[in-house]
């Protein structure tokens, strides 16, 4: 089955630092990758996703970009706020389930 | 904007009694889910279903687990004979489609803890 590895597992950055948090995947046959925000006691909820046959896709001050022949995949986070503290979980999906990344909790120092 | 809702919020049950967790997904949703969540842990796959029928479950979802579509707008989740490591955040998820790249909705979950 798919296994996503996910790094760091923490991260801190000075409000209006950018933040980066990388991906991998073990299934190549994974074609759909969202990041999931998640905070304190609250439903994972969807930021951004990426399908195989795109490289790059930005939303506003999120991006993400996927690189098939290495496996992985990342979120990049511009000019960041402190309401961007949360935990984010990357994400590959194949055969009707999402495998979920060990997850990154981001904090943004004021 | 619609979304997946998920009832009870928390859930206290002793070990060895069953529970249901009931989710009514988003109404124009095919596809439907349940992850959990243990405390600090990565979110993981139980189990997804489609047209009445599961259509993939993890090794987690072993034969004390079990999910029901009752009617039209529930979608549930039952464990028997619970265990204390049955402990966790259940989520419901639901999609317009399956394996075919599209958003999977979270609802808040529900929170299960087993004395």
């Amino acid at each position: 089955g798919e296994n996503v590895e996910q790094h760091p597992s923490t991260l801190s950055v000075q409000e209006g630092d950018s933040a980066v948090i990388k991906c991998t995947y073990s299934d190549s046959a994974s074609n759909y990758f969202p990041w999931y925000k998640q905070e304190l006691g609250k439903r994972p909820q969807l930021i951004i996703d990426i399908r195989s046959n795109v490289g790059e896709k930005k939303d506003q001050r999120i991006a993400v970009t996927l690189n098939k022949t290495a496996k992985h995949f990342s979120l990049h986070i511009t000019e960041t706020q402190p309401e961007d503290s949360a935990v984010y979980f990357c994400a590959g999906e194949n055969d009707y389930k999402l495998s979920f990344g060990a997850g990154t909790t981001v904090t943004v120092r004021a | 904007e619609p979304e997946v809702t998920q009832t009870p919020s928390h859930q206290v049950t002793q070990m060895g009694q069953e529970v249901i967790l009931r989710c009514v997904p988003i109404s124009n949703h095919l596809y439907f889910y349940w992850y959990r969540q243990i405390l600090g842990q990565k979110v993981e796959f139980l189990v997804s279903f489609y047209n009445n029928e599961i259509s993939e479950k993890s090794e987690i979802f072993d034969d004390q687990f079990s999910v029901e579509r009752p009617d039209g707008s529930n979608f549930t989740l039952k464990i028997r004979s619970t265990k204390l490591e049955d402990s966790a955040m259940y989520f419901c998820a639901s999609s317009v489609m399956g394996q075919g790249n599209q958003p999977q909705h979270f609802g808040d979950g529900t929170r299960l803890s087993i004395l």
